[in-house]
């Protein structure tokens, strides 16, 4: 069974940097392109940023860029987004998510994980 | 980037069919992807490459393309579908996705 645990959720001041991880198992981690979507409290899904399967390509929203990092580690089967500069408007609930077929990089994420909290206040 | 707009809300009585529209320029080159989400929960993956379900997806769930107009049809609407719906794509660089604004379906 596929599973996506999010963490490193936390209050932080604006202009402060946090760090999410996602901890993926129950398929081939290193086969797969990876996804970050958030959702501001009672708003839609916004699509953050992706990392292709080898790590060799990244994309970002441009509401992100320049101030968000994906990366992973294939050794580790583990996904993270380091977040720096944040702004209020960060505040949101970040879910990893996983493509739907190997080798691909799609809009199709059949997994998600349960998300974690960043919120951003003084 | 690109958006994708989609109707705030819809409403269905039970058994009967609802349309789901989702509208972009860059539906007219790229595949959209729908999901529902239930409050409190992750989204859930519907529809994939115009009209491809996911296993555990029932079949009452279809998906269409039209010009820049994607449409999700829930044909014969159950209580459980009521949720919020996404469509989302690639936007027009192709390098990037996008989600639509979502619409509310609610089941009466």
């Amino acid at each position: 069974e596929v599973q996506l645990v999010e963490s490193g959720g936390v209050v932080v001041q604006p202009g402060g940097s946090v760090r999410l991880s996602c901890a993926a198992s129950g398929f081939t981690f290193d086969d797969y392109t990876m996804h970050w979507v958030r959702q501001p409290p009672g708003k839609g899904l916004e699509w953050v940023s992706l990392i292709i399967w080898d790590a060799d390509n990244t994309y970002y929203a441009d509401s992100v860029k320049g101030r968000f990092t994906i990366s992973r580690d294939n050794s580790k089967n583990s996904l993270y987004l380091q977040m720096n500069s944040l702004r209020t408007e960060d505040t949101a609930l970040y879910y990893c998510a996983k493509d739907i077929d190997p080798y691909s990089s799609s809009s199709n994420f059949d997994s998600w994980g349960q998300g974690t909290l960043v919120t951003v206040s003084s | 980037s690109s958006e994708l707009t989609q109707d705030p809300a819809v409403s269905v009585a039970l058994g009967q069919t609802v349309r789901i529209t989702c509208q972009g320029d860059s539906l007219r080159n790229y595949y959209a992807t729908w999901y529902h989400q239930k409050p409190g929960q992750a989204p859930v993956l519907v529809i994939y490459d115009k009209n491809n379900r996911p296993s555990g997806i029932p079949d009452r769930f279809s998906g269409s393309i039209s010009g820049n107009t994607a449409s999700l049809t829930i044909t014969g609407a159950q209580a459980e579908d009521e949720a919020d719906y996404y469509c989302a794509s690639r936007d027009s660089s192709g390098n990037l996705r996008v989600f639509g604004t979502g619409t509310k379906v609610t089941v009466l």
